[in-house]
């Protein structure tokens, strides 16, 4: 059974910082990683979606990684800014399976 | 595209009431999922439909709740009787051809609340 694992759970930076959202799986036998962010009282936004063949994307100042073997992918953030302060999702696709979710990231940028 | 609409955005209702929940997918997708997020345990998909056709109900709680979709842009969640610990936000999300490589939108959610 796929489980994906977020870590940290909650994280703080300065303005201006660069950042790292880490995220697991246990079943390296994917076909794709999906990061999302939620904002507060809101639905979840889909930022970027790596396919199993790719080893990054890139949008923005966003750029999230795929290490398949190792079962890892990271979201990483330029620059950051008050606006990126939300909850960040890694989500995972097997195949013939929905997507299995992380608990999630809750960033925090302070001005 | 309008996105994924739900309807209610809020519902607070007294235990033992019945309460609908309802989500119109993105016009072509034809995958259709309901999700439940709590602060406990996260997000957990409780359905998914595929062309209206139910795939997956086994992370439907109990026999208290049932989803329907009988057409390709409307479903419901139905929720009967309600209980306290159903209080969550509900999410619709839909994809095209979904499960291997397209990305799932989702709706802004309904919170439920059962007092």
């Amino acid at each position: 059974k796929q489980e994906v694992t977020q870590i940290p759970a909650a994280l703080s930076v300065p303005e201006g910082e660069n950042l790292v959202l880490n995220c697991s799986f246990t079943d390296s036998a994917i076909y794709n990683l999906q990061w999302f962010r939620q904002d507060p009282g809101k639905g979840l936004t889909s930022l970027l979606l790596i396919q199993s063949s790719q080893r990054e994307q890139t949008s923005g100042r966003l750029n999230a990684s795929l290490d398949k073997s190792s079962g890892r992918s990271t979201l990483y953030i330029a620059a950051s800014q008050p606006g990126d302060s939300a909850t960040y999702l890694c989500a995972v696709n097997s195949g013939n399976t929905p997507l299995v979710f992380g608990k999630g990231t809750r960033l925090s940028v302070i001005a | 595209d309008a996105g994924v609409i739900q309807s209610p955005r809020h519902e607070v209702t007294e235990m033992g009431q019945e309460v609908t929940l309802r989500c119109k997918p993105i016009s072509g997708h034809d995958y259709l999922f309901w999700y439940r997020q709590t602060m406990m345990r996260g997000l957990e998909l409780l359905i998914y439909f595929n062309n209206n056709v139910p795939i997956d109900d086994s992370g439907m709680p109990e026999d208290r709740f049932s989803a329907k979709m009988p057409n390709a842009s409307f479903s419901t969640l139905k929720i009967q009787p309600s209980e306290p610990r159903d209080s969550a936000v509900y999410f619709c999300a839909s994809s095209f051809s979904g499960l291997s490589g397209n990305e799932q939108f989702f709706g802004p959610g309904t919170r439920l609340t059962v007092l």
